[in-house]
């Protein structure tokens, strides 16, 4: 099983360029969860999906869009980046909701010039 | 609010040299506490759920344990492999979310 898996590992925007953040996972989990990491900042969380066809907000969802494209699949779009998103994003997925172990991917580094 | 605090940020030891991580924490109603493991350039890795005060939990040379206000990491005889950022991250059941910590920077000299 490769667990969860992002894509791009890296991407440089442009001030104004879109994007979309891509994670897929393999363990048949029903959630799925994003997350940004600064510098000096705990993991906080963007959108989470509980189950497919559902997704809500979570701390900082501003700037930014989801789509639980099936039960795999979590996708995260930035429709105009800043550089304030310059950030790394990472893409988690849990059995059933935030009570459970959450297992991480590898991450996007996203740097917004 | 919930919070969460990681200390130390940074901790140096040497190879054989036991020590503990503190996680203190204040949330609305403890729903669980979690310990990840993070390399440089990669995901969390999930270590260990703690979901109520005097529960302990080992694996391989870790060891967490759990009070109504704090969580301790304690490593004994680390080795040079341990060598990583630890997270600490509570569940509220408040706020039905998860927040967590800055992390513990954790070096191991042989």
């Amino acid at each position: 099983n490769a667990g969860v898996t992002q894509t791009p590992k890296f991407q440089v925007l442009k001030t104004g360029q879109s994007m979309t953040l891509q994670c897929a996972q393999d363990m048949n989990h029903n959630s799925m969860y994003w997350y940004r990491q600064d510098p000096g900042m705990g993991l906080r969380l963007i959108y989470y999906s509980a189950s497919e066809g559902t997704t809500d907000k979570g701390e900082v969802p501003n700037g930014y869009n989801v789509s639980r494209l099936n039960k795999r699949e979590f996708s995260l779009r930035l429709e105009s980046a800043a550089p304030s998103q310059t950030s790394v994003y990472f893409c988690a997925s849990s059995l059933e909701g935030q009570t459970d172990t959450q297992y991480f991917g590898p991450g996007t580094r996203l740097t917004v010039l | 609010e919930d919070q969460v605090t990681q200390s130390p940020e940074a901790l140096r030891l040497q190879e054989g040299e036991s020590s503990s991580l503190n996680c203190s924490y204040t949330v609305s109603g403890l729903r669980g506490l979690f310990w990840y493991r993070q390399d440089p350039g990669k995901g969390p890795e999930f270590l260990f759920t703690l979901y109520s005060a005097g529960e302990e939990k080992e694996k391989e040379r870790l060891k967490a344990t759990l009070t109504k206000k704090e969580s301790f990491l304690h490593i004994t005889a680390p080795k040079p492999e341990d060598s990583a950022t630890y997270l600490c991250a509570v569940l509220s059941g408040g706020y039905q979310k998860v927040t967590f910590g800055t992390g513990t920077k954790l070096q191991v000299i042989p």
